[in-house]
Formats: structure tokens, sequence, C-alpha cells
């Protein structure tokens, strides 16, 4: 139980285009999700919580015009990487906790994200 | 916010032997979890601990919430066991990482 899927698994983009990345809890539903950011041999930093109905919470320093966020069902987030540089390529990485249980947050298998 | 710091940052092993990996914390938190990140970058639940003691298997963790620590152990070590471990903490819902242990097992 609680698996999160994550689509695409990695993407190339040309500078300037915009991607959306996909997450998904496939056998609980989940109020919240969130988006995290990894560079390589770093540790994750959180990017923003996603309440399923409402407006993204994004964390200082994260740019919500360009990652946007949309939870359109308690099952599904989207995170849209608008006009994407090079310095955004990264691996972007998912979560969900299980409405109405503890806490405890399960992860998404990542997103590689290269721009060029 | 929160500040999690692991040690040690980086450990080399030979097969069969135990390890003890610690993260400390400097508040009180409601949410602690121990991952294995595998080379390919997935995340893979350990232990859901804000405090207290589990095992599975091989692997146990401890939390002293009150003394802000936990401590896991992974017994008979093996290659497989090789990556990076991440504990997070949190004091509402939103996770704080830590900076990794680097685990090698060398065959």
């Amino acid at each position: 139980g609680a698996v999160v899927s994550q689509h695409p698994s990695w993407v190339i983009c040309k500078s300037g285009t915009s991607v959306k990345i996909e997450c998904r809890s496939l056998d609980f539903q989940a109020t919240t999700m969130f988006w995290y950011r990894q560079f390589p041999k770093q540790s994750l930093m959180l990017m923003a919580t996603s309440n399923e109905g409402s407006k993204a919470t994004y964390e200082q320093g994260v740019e919500k015009d360009k990652f946007l966020i949309n939870h359109a069902s308690l099952t599904l987030s989207t995170l849209t990487v608008t006009s994407a540089h090079p310095e955004d390529s990264s691996f972007y990485i998912c979560s969900a906790s299980p409405a109405g249980g503890r806490n405890e947050q399960y992860f998404g298998p990542g997103t590689r994200l290269t721009v060029t | 916010g929160i500040q999690v710091e692991q040690s040690p940052p980086d450990l080399i092993l030979q097969e069969g032997a135990n390890s003890t990996l610690r993260c400390n914390f400097s508040d009180s938190v409601n949410n602690l979890q121990w991952f294995h990140q595998n080379p390919w970058g997935q995340l893979i639940n350990l232990f859901y601990i804000p405090s207290g003691t589990k095992q599975n298997g091989r692997l146990s963790a401890t939390t002293v919430a009150t003394e802000r620590y936990s401590l896991l152990y992974i017994s008979s070590s093996q290659t497989t066991d090789s990556g990076v471990y991440f504990c997070a903490v949190a004091g509402n819902e939103k996770l704080t990482f830590g900076t990794g242990t680097r685990l090698t097992i060398i065959p």
C-alpha cells in the first residue's frame, strides 16, 4: 500500500518551454501533497505544499509563477515548470500523506528534468 | 525552522559489518522518518518513528524525543544497503530533511 507515482520519470526540454509533471497517489487519497527539489549530491528541499481544492503554499524563495502547482483531486497534483531555463534542471520529487491518517509521507520515484 | 543534522556524512564498511547512523534535531517534532534513497533516486520509507523503538529485519531505529535525536541501526550489512540514508522531521506537516549519510558497503 501507499504507492505514489510520478510521470514522466525523465524529461529533456528546450529553454523557454514549459514542462508538466504529474504526481498520483495510487491506492490512497491525499488531501495534501508536497513537491521537493534535489540537486546532485544534496538533500531534498521543500518547494511547496499542495492542498486539494485550494492554492498551494510556496516556500520562501520559490517563484510561484514559475512553478505552477495544481491539486485537482484527492489523488493527483501537477507541477508545471514554466519558461524553463537550464538552472531549473534538477530532480523533482513529490510526496503524499494519506488523508485521515498519521502524517507519514510517501514519495514518488522522482522526475529528472534537463533543460537544454 | 527546525535544524536537522546527520552523522557521519560518509561511511564505508565491509559486507557483514554493523553500523549506526545518527540524526539530531533542534526542536520538538511530531513526525520523524528514515529513508533510504536508492541509486535511481527513489526514497524508500524505512521507519516512521517520532518516538520509541522499532525493528524491521536487519534494520532498527530508536528516537529519544526528549533528547532530540534518533538512531538507525543496520546489522549484517549487504551491498544492497548502499545508498544515502536520510532522516526527516516535522513539527507540523512539513518535513525538513537532514543532509544524509552516504553508506557504501564493500563486498
